[in-house]
């Protein structure tokens, strides 16, 4: 069983703190896309990465991909409360009949 | 990603009874959809994988005639959950893999049983 570790699982900072999510993994994986899901609502794409050592940017979000594919951070700089939320990654396999395997999220708090 | 409506949002039922989920698949025919559960401030869980003309496929732990599956079009799968108790209750979602358009999320089902 393939399975993808969050860290940390909950995060409160305040508004304008720097912060890195991570997600570890021992399997190796052919995508990995990070998901920001709101009370209430379904998980939204933020990003896919697929090449080992990517890195890709979003406005404050910057997300990385690592070299051997098994691991991913996510960093936000200068946090602002609309960046509250739960954050999930998740690893998917070319040709695998499963679904997306989902990490454990990290629930993310930004005071004012 | 695809566009996908999930329906309904909230739904209170008593216990014993049953309740229909709907995920349609607004703009990409869907031969796959995906059902899974989240608790609060936890991950999803795949519970099963919905496949058009055919039976679905349940992940481990999962029992099939408690939640019966049925994806008779390539625009709509629906999971009902049958004889709904209180440990039942939680938070539904399907979602829908639109080729190289990448995965999409239904808004979820909050269901509550009393």
């Amino acid at each position: 069983t393939q399975l993808l570790e969050q860290s940390p699982q909950f995060l409160s900072i305040q508004e304008g703190e720097n912060l890195t999510v991570y997600c570890n993994s021992s399997s190796v994986f052919s995508s990995l896309q990070w998901y920001r899901q709101e009370p209430g609502e379904g998980p939204v794409l933020l990003v896919t990465v697929v090449t080992g050592g990517e890195v890709k940017k979003l406005k404050r979000l910057t997300f990385q991909f690592g070299d051997a594919r098994k691991d991913s951070s996510l960093h936000i700089t200068a946090a602002q409360p609309g960046d509250t939320g739960l954050y999930l990654c998740a690893g998917g396999q070319d040709g695998s009949a499963r679904q997306l395997t989902f990490g454990s999220g990290t629930q993310l708090t930004v005071l004012p | 990603g695809a566009v996908v409506s999930q329906h309904p949002s909230r739904v209170i039922c008593k216990s014993g009874t049953s309740v229909k989920i709907e995920c349609r698949s607004l703009d990409f025919q869907a031969t796959t959809m995906f059902w899974y559960r989240q608790f609060p401030k936890q991950s999803l869980m795949l519970m099963a994988t919905s496949n058009e003309g055919s039976k679905a496929t349940y992940e481990q732990g999962v029992e099939k005639d408690k939640f019966l599956i049925n994806h008779a079009s390539l625009t709509l799968s629906t999971l009902t959950v049958t004889s709904a108790h209180p440990e039942d209750s939680s938070f539904y979602i399907c979602s829908v893999k639109a080729g190289g358009r990448g995965y999409t999320f239904g808004s979820g089902t909050r269901l509550t049983v009393v």
